[in-house]
């Protein structure tokens, strides 16, 4: 079945030490997003990919950065996680403009 | 901005119950509506969609019909189960360079027997 799919499932790291989430996806959809959700709160758009074009929300910290090096694999690195980071991280994909989402199941991390 | 209001949860009812949750966006143009569920410990997933006013999106016995006049998309079940119990999110997309999604707060939704 075609998917999105997010590693690991579960993610503790300690407090500045940089953290790499993952996600691929087999739809060969065009367009990728990273959301971070916390506790309780709806998603929030960290950044996405129009193909390779990168586009930042303004909003977003610059401790965030993100990678694809392909249509099938994003990267979101964290590079110093402080305890506010703590969060669900969700990653999706849509073809162009059909805002037709597909989510993977969420990274949960957690900073000790 | 867009945006979108939920009513705030937690909804508790009994199994065969109505549900109704209301959810208002504010959005310039044309958005695309949707109803997102999320079940504990787990991603999104996608409920059902509208794209243009009067349209019905339905799924799951969950329904929601977009209008425009009153900028609502409430979300609607005739006879709620246990298994139902999730958090609900209402979401609003207008299209550009990436069909950014405009999240609701979400609404939890317990069914008791």
């Amino acid at each position: 079945d075609a998917m999105v799919i997010q590693n690991p499932r579960y993610q503790v790291t300690q407090f500045g030490k940089p953290v790499t989430l993952s996600c691929s996806q087999t739809l060969n959809h065009n367009v990728m997003y990273w959301y971070q959700q916390k506790s309780s709160q709806a998603p929030k758009l960290l950044f996405h990919y129009y193909d390779k074009d990168f586009n930042n929300e303004a909003d977003t910290p610059d401790n965030f950065q993100s990678r694809r090096p392909n249509t099938s694999f994003c990267f979101l690195d964290i590079r110093s996680p402080g305890l506010g980071d703590a969060a669900m991280y969700l990653c999706a994909t849509s073809r162009d403009r059909t805002g037709g989402y597909t989510f993977g199941s969420g990274t949960r991390l957690t900073v000790v | 901005g867009n945006s979108v209001t939920q009513m705030e949860g937690p909804v508790t009812l009994s199994e065969e119950a109505f549900l109704t949750i209301n959810c208002t966006y504010t959005a310039t143009g044309y958005p695309s509506l949707f109803w997102y569920v999320q079940y504990p410990g787990e991603g999104l997933q996608l409920l059902l969609k509208a794209t243009k006013a009067d349209d019905k999106g339905s799924n799951k016995g969950f329904e929601a019909t977009y209008r425009k006049e009153t900028t609502s998309f409430h979300l609607e079940k005739g006879s709620v189960q246990v298994s139902d119990s999730a958090v609900y999110f209402c979401a609003l997309s207008k299209t550009g360079t990436a069909s950014k999604l405009t999240f609701g707060t979400g609404t939890r939704l317990q069914v008791t027997l």
